[in-house]
């Protein structure tokens, strides 16, 4: 069964830094370009990150842009966030999400369950 | 950024009946060397993750019921569930992935009415 599993699911203050991790079981993880999607309680979905199949080609939204880093480990079927410089307004719902394909523009057809980040001094 | 927008924020159907959602995106999605919609369409229900319903605006994802179906092309776009059943209850949002940030669109309930 494929399967992406997030974690790294913590209470940081804000400033802080939390690196959130998701791991892959049940495919060829280096063949698919990766994503991290994100969505406030009761909200839409915000599009954050991603990154191509071998880690090569990155993506950022302007909402993360110099604050989070995308990256992955092929050798160990996991992708990353690093967070930094943490706000209130990242304290929300973070899910890992596979593309169909090796593209990285290419619809997201695998989803994690999500893991919460909270943000409180 | 493409903005996505869609239409209406929320509806409710009749069981059995037709529900159509619309999307519309600041510029073209459509890929003139291939000639594909950049476009997505997804299914949430409450405590759980998005689902892939619809890529490239028409094609439907293996699994799904052929009551949903997914037209337009370049900026306006449309969900169509035919038949509507209990277990659509949820809400819709439309991708594009044609140019990073793969913007989605606010969302669109869908009820029971």
């Amino acid at each position: 069964e494929v399967q992406l599993v997030e974690s790294g699911e913590g209470l940081v203050q804000p400033g802080g830094s939390l690196r959130l991790s998701c791991a892959a079981s049940g495919l060829t993880f280096s063949n698919y370009a990766m994503h991290w999607v994100r969505q406030a309680p009761g909200k839409g979905l915000e599009y954050i990150s991603g990154i191509s199949s071998d880690g090569g080609s990155t993506y950022y939204a302007d909402s993360v842009k110099g604050r989070f880093t995308i990256s992955r480990d092929n050798s160990k079927n996991t992708l990353y966030l690093q967070m930094g410089s943490l706000r209130v307004e990242d304290m929300v719902v973070y899910y890992c999400a596979r593309s169909r394909s090796s593209s990285s523009y290419d619809a997201f057809n695998i989803w994690g369950q999500g893991t919460m980040v909270t943000v409180s001094s | 950024d493409i903005v996505m927008t869609q239409s209406p924020d929320s509806l409710a159907v009749s069981l059995g009946e037709r529900a159509t959602i619309n999307c519309k995106s600041s510029q073209s999605v459509l890929y003139s060397s291939n000639n594909k919609n950049y476009l997505a369409w997804y299914q949430q229900k409450p405590g759980q993750p998005p689902k892939l319903l619809i890529y490239w605006a028409s094609t439907r994802e293996s699994g799904v019921p052929d009551r949903f179906s997914g037209s337009g092309s370049e900026t306006d776009f449309t969900l169509t569930i035919t038949s509507l059943q209990a277990e659509d209850v949820a809400v819709y949002y439309c991708q594009q992935y044609y140019t990073t940030p793969f913007t989605f669109g606010p969302g669109t309930i869908v009820d029971i009415k």
